[in-house]
């Protein structure tokens, strides 16, 4: 499978707790973003990398969340002292470079803060 | 703020019938205009995509039109089947920018 790649699919954490989502591009792809998506709304932004530097973050973004892609190819996401709120599912989505291009989605995590 | 309005919310349409959806974007430096097919528990698929020189884009049964004066675009499904029964999002872009609508859930009744 060539797509992207999120892990986990699913977690289930207490409040106040830190967690760490993974997001595997496609291998070609220089752009890579993370969306987060709540019942019933499209994807909202979160941030941007092109190849290892983070371009881009949402203004929305509270200090909490911190996002990585060392060496340009897979990115972390991770979300510290959790709260009820964040639960979502966080999406990662990669792209070519050039040009608008279409931006294949992961199938997400699923994140449920208890 | 959102730069990207889409409606209906909800859809249920007869099969073999017409399932039209709309947008609205602010932004008139979006150059690229997807829809995204989202089933539960799946990321969002790329469906079809148009950009603002041309005013309509068809690929098999889905098909875009674009009103750039008006700042509008849709979507049409012919002939829907109950496989299109999902959650479809419109959504605006320029380089690496992309805001999506707030999705419309088509039912489509066999």
């Amino acid at each position: 499978d060539t797509g992207v790649s999120q892990d986990p699919r699913h977690k289930i954490t207490k409040r106040g707790q830190n967690v760490t989502f993974r997001c595997d591009p496609i291998s070609e792809h220089n752009r890579l973003y993370w969306y987060r998506q709540t019942l019933g709304q499209g994807p909202e932004f979160l941030t941007y990398f092109q190849n290892e530097a983070q371009l881009e973050k949402s203004r929305l973004l509270s200090d909490r969340f911190s996002a990585e892609r060392p060496k340009g190819s897979f990115s972390t996401l991770e979300i510290q002292r959790t709260e009820q709120g964040d639960s979502a599912m966080y999406l990662c989505a990669s792209s070519p470079l050039t040009g608008n291009t279409e931006a294949f989605f992961g199938q997400g995590t699923r994140l449920t803060v208890v | 703020q959102q730069q990207v309005k889409q409606s209906p919310q909800s859809l249920i349409v007869q099969k073999g019938g017409i399932s039209i959806i709309n947008c609205a974007y602010e932004n008139t430096a979006f150059d690229y205009f997807p829809w995204y097919q989202q089933f539960p528990g799946k990321g969002p698929a790329l469906l079809i995509a148009i950009r603002p020189d041309v005013s309509e884009k068809k690929e098999g049964r889905f098909t875009i039109s674009f009103n750039k004066s008006a700042k509008q675009f849709s979507l049409h499904i012919m002939d829907s089947q109950p496989g299109d029964s999902a959650t479809y999002f419109c959504a605006a872009s320029r380089g690496y920018d992309m805001r999506f609508g707030a999705g419309t859930r088509l039912t489509v009744k066999p």
